[in-house]
Parts: C-alpha cells; structure tokens; sequence
C-alpha cells in the first residue's frame, strides 16, 4: 500500500507558540490529503481536506485561522497549529488518498504515523 | 442518528477463537466500506476495503457487506493476541465534489493468549 510519513512523531510546546507537522506522501503523489485529530478514546475526527494548489476546505468548527494548512506540492502537506493552547494537545494524523487525480468513492486512504501533540 | 455506529465493545474473545464486528452506517448511497485496526498509541492501518455486496476474504480477516441492510461486519478468525487493537469502521460518504470517510467510533478487542 501507499506510505505516508509525518515529521514529527511528538512535540511538546509552550503555550501560545506555533507548531509546524508535515505530512509526505512517499511513493506517491496525493493531490488530496487530510488532516484529523483523535482526543484519547475517540475516534478520528475530519479537521480539513488538502487539496494540492488550492485553499483547504475545513469542517465545520474548525478554526481556519488558527489551524494553518498548506499544501504546495503533490507530496507535501503541512499543518500548523498557531498559539497552541492545552486544549490543542491531541494526536493528529493526516492521510493521502490514492490513487490521485479526480475523486472515486472506492478511492482509498492511508495514514501517516500521526503526530502527538502537547502543549503546557 | 449517527453516521457510523460500530457495536459497543470491549470484545473479548480466547486465543483461536472468531472475533465479530458488526457496522451500520446511515447514508444509503455509500459505495465504499473500509476496515482500519488502531494499535494503542498508534495511527489506523487499513486491513479491508469491501465495495459488493457479499464476502471478501483475506487472510484470517473477511468482510462482509449488505448494502440492503446498511450493514458491513469484520470477521477475524483463529483469533491471535497480536490482533488485539481497537478496529474502526469507514464509509465513504458523498459530499459536494468529494467523498470524505466518516469513521464510526471503534471497537475494541482483546484477545485472551
């Protein structure tokens, strides 16, 4: 399958600084990718869709100012999260879907790692 | 009413026994059924994806779809400690030009060695 890398794996902050994940799609190109976050004994939650050349689309409640995403290549993805607060602290995974190129409902996602987020 | 409902778990079953995971999802027109496991601590890793109604098999894992019934289950069979894991149940749902995969909220399951 599709492998999807995240760097980092963990990062602890200080309250109100700004946090900068990447997500990377190895041996594929993903003009699509996403972005969740899971709170402890939650599922995955849709924050935005990345879209290769274009602004995101985020879900309703998702702060658009205050979770910055970028996605300038067709391998490369990034999220930042701008004055983290304690109520940020979340794993957050991001994943690609493949194959890319126009949208199918059997088009698949894969995963990165994730990215553990805390912030003091 | 919920996008995606699993069964409430924890499920515990005995080393080499079936673990059953049962789904049900609310949008009709969904094509596309997916099947991630979740290590603790870790991020899903997809282990089926079912499309037709009937069954997929692979490897001790089958999948089960019946789109009449908005139903998909997960079969794991001869159960192994290592499959311990919470496993999360996905759909594909249409939304304006894209589809986006809604996730019900996982069940978990232990496997007693």
């Amino acid at each position: 399958g599709a492998v999807v890398s995240q760097h980092p794996s963990w990062v602890i902050c200080k309250s109100g600084t700004s946090v900068k994940i990447e997500c990377r799609s190895l041996d594929f190109q993903a003009t699509t990718m996403f972005w969740y976050r899971q709170f402890p004994k939650q599922s995955l939650m849709l924050m935005a869709t990345s879209n290769e050349g274009s602004k995101a689309t985020y879900e309703q409640g998702v702060e658009k100012d205050k979770f910055l995403i970028n996605h300038a290549s067709l391998t490369l993805s990034t999220l930042t999260v701008t004055s983290a607060h304690p109520e940020d602290s979340s794993f957050y995974i991001c994943s690609a879907r493949d194959p890319p190129g126009g949208t199918s409902s059997t088009d698949t996602q894969y995963f990165g790692p994730g990215t553990r987020l805390t912030v003091l | 009413q919920k996008e995606v409902e699993q069964n409430s778990g924890p499920l515990s079953v005995p080393e080499g026994a079936i673990a059953s995971l049962n789904c049900t999802y609310s949008d009709r027109g969904s094509q596309s059924f997916f099947w991630y496991r979740q290590y603790s601590g870790k991020s899903p890793e997809l282990i089926m994806s079912i499309y037709s109604n009937g069954d997929k098999e692979d490897g001790r894992f089958t999948a089960q779809l019946n789109k009449a019934s908005q139903y998909v289950s997960l079969l794991i069979r001869d159960s192994q400690p290592s499959d311990s894991a919470t496993y999360l149940c996905a759909v594909n749902m249409r939304v304006p030009n894209d589809y986006k995969l809604s996730f019900g909220a996982g069940t978990t399951v232990t496997v007693r060695a």
